[in-house]
């Protein structure tokens, strides 16, 4: 298993432009994750999912859109990105067996808005 | 509300023991975790606590008191490999899906 994946490792963008973070798992895991990680800031919770077609806001939504049609694919989309979006960004998943249950994270994507 | 405390960094010696603490509040205790981040890669798991006492796992174990909010993750014969980032966490009081984490403890192993 390749477990969570995610693309591009590396991005720069312009302020303003628009781009998707992919996460695809092979775990069949029925819980996923953003997450952005800020020097200092710890992790912090941007969107979740509890399974295909149903996702929810997490502590900072705002400028960020997500959507889940499958169980694999969890994909993070920036609208009009700001330098404030600037921040390493990990997928992760959870089976949602267990309660509370361990979450597997993604390599990241390290993005730079300019 | 929920907060986790953890100290910022830490430095140890190779083949030493190091505790790294983690104190929290909460208004509904559900287990917690330790997870590590070496620097520009993912965080892992490494334990999860729910009853109090110490869990061993090779060299690392992870303590638990729950009446007095307080865990730590204890590394033994430390390894130059062990130098990162120590991440606490704890499930949401109110979405035990969701996990709280804290800023993460910086351990620096020196030779």
């Amino acid at each position: 298993n390749a477990g969570v994946t995610q693309t591009p490792k590396f991005r720069i963008l312009k302020i303003g432009q628009s781009m998707t973070l992919q996460c695809t798992q092979d775990m069949n895991h029925n819980y996923m994750y953003w997450y952005r990680q800020d020097p200092g800031m710890g992790l912090k919770l941007i969107y979740y999912s509890v399974g295909a077609g149903i996702t929810d806001k997490g502590e900072v939504p705002n400028g960020y859109n997500v959507s889940r049609s499958t169980t694999e694919d969890f994909p993070l989309r920036l609208e009009l990105a700001a330098p404030s979006q600037t921040s390493v960004y990990f997928c992760a998943s959870s089976s949602g067996l267990a309660v509370p249950d361990t979450q597997y994270f993604g390599p990241g994507t390290r993005l730079t808005v300019l | 509300g929920q907060n986790i405390d953890q100290p910022t960094e830490m430095t140890a010696t190779e083949g030493a023991i190091v505790q790294i603490n983690c104190t929290y509040q909460t208004s509904g205790f559900n287990g917690l975790f330790w997870y590590q981040q070496h620097a520009g890669e993912a965080p892992t798991f490494l334990s999860y606590n729910v009853l109090d006492g110490l869990e061993e796992k090779g060299r690392f174990s992870s303590f638990l008191s729950r009446s007095k909010g307080y865990s730590y993750l204890l590394l033994k014969e430390l390894q130059m490999k062990d130098s990162a980032s120590y991440l606490c966490a704890l499930p949401n009081a109110g979405n035990n899906r969701k996990l709280i984490w804290g800023l993460g403890t910086s351990l620096a192993v020196n030779p």
